[in-house]
């Protein structure tokens, strides 16, 4: 069965503290990973898909990087509006859906 | 370009009533999910559809049915509502089933009383 577990369940930061949010996987045969944002009330939001160990993607100041048993989602001097929610998801080789973790509850204070 | 569309937004029903949730997205997309998230739970797959026509059951399926007539249209029937479906729904849609890169709605809250 494929899991997804994601730590911390929040995290609470001063603006410009820099930190990283942490996604285990197991999966049988990872056709990609994904991170998602996802805001109060909203539908979630596609940041970045990784395909292979070594990978990374950069986007503002968010970095994503995947190894073979995980992946981070690295915070750069993050700023009030980076508070989300932020989803990390799997899918397998031959699977029709994501499997996802369960979040992680990010504020950043001023 | 909306993107993904679903209505409605927020629904009261009373248990055994039927309800069906509509999706519809203008990407030309050719996959499309529907998910479930419940606090504590997380995402969860109900249904999803690889290509218009076809359609096929997730890891939450009980209760709930789809059909996918079009390229455009994913509709999701709850025959008959029982209080554990209270939950927000989100429809997604990816260009094909293995480009995993899905793009969500706005998701519709159900409470089932």
């Amino acid at each position: 069965e494929d899991q997804v577990t994601q730590s911390p369940e929040a995290l609470r930061l001063q603006e410009g503290e820099s930190s990283s949010l942490n996604c285990s996987y197991t999966v049988s045969g990872l056709r990609g990973l994904f991170w998602y944002r996802q805001d109060p009330g909203k539908g979630p939001e596609f940041l970045f898909t990784l395909y292979s160990a070594g990978e990374e993607k950069e986007k503002e100041r968010l970095k994503a990087t995947l190894t073979k048993k995980e992946s981070f989602l690295h915070i750069t001097a993050p700023k009030p509006e980076d508070s989300a929610t932020y989803l990390c998801a799997v899918q397998a080789g031959g699977a029709d859906g994501l499997t996802f973790g369960k979040g992680t509850h990010l504020i950043i204070q001023p | 370009i909306a993107g993904i569309t679903q209505a409605p937004t927020s629904q009261i029903l009373a248990a055994g009533r039927r309800m069906t949730l509509r999706c519809t997205q203008d990407m030309r997309h050719n996959a499309m999910y529907w998910y479930r998230q419940d606090l504590g739970l997380g995402l969860r797959l109900i249904h999803y559809s690889n290509t218009a026509g076809t359609t096929g059951k997730g890891e939450v399926p009980d209760g709930y049915s789809v059909s996918r007539a079009n390229t455009d249209d994913f509709p999701l029937t709850l025959a008959s509502a029982v209080p554990s479906q209270t939950s927000v729904y989100f429809c997604a849609s990816s260009d094909t089933w293995d480009r995993g890169e899905q793009y969500f709605g706005p998701g519709t809250r159900l409470t089932v009383t």
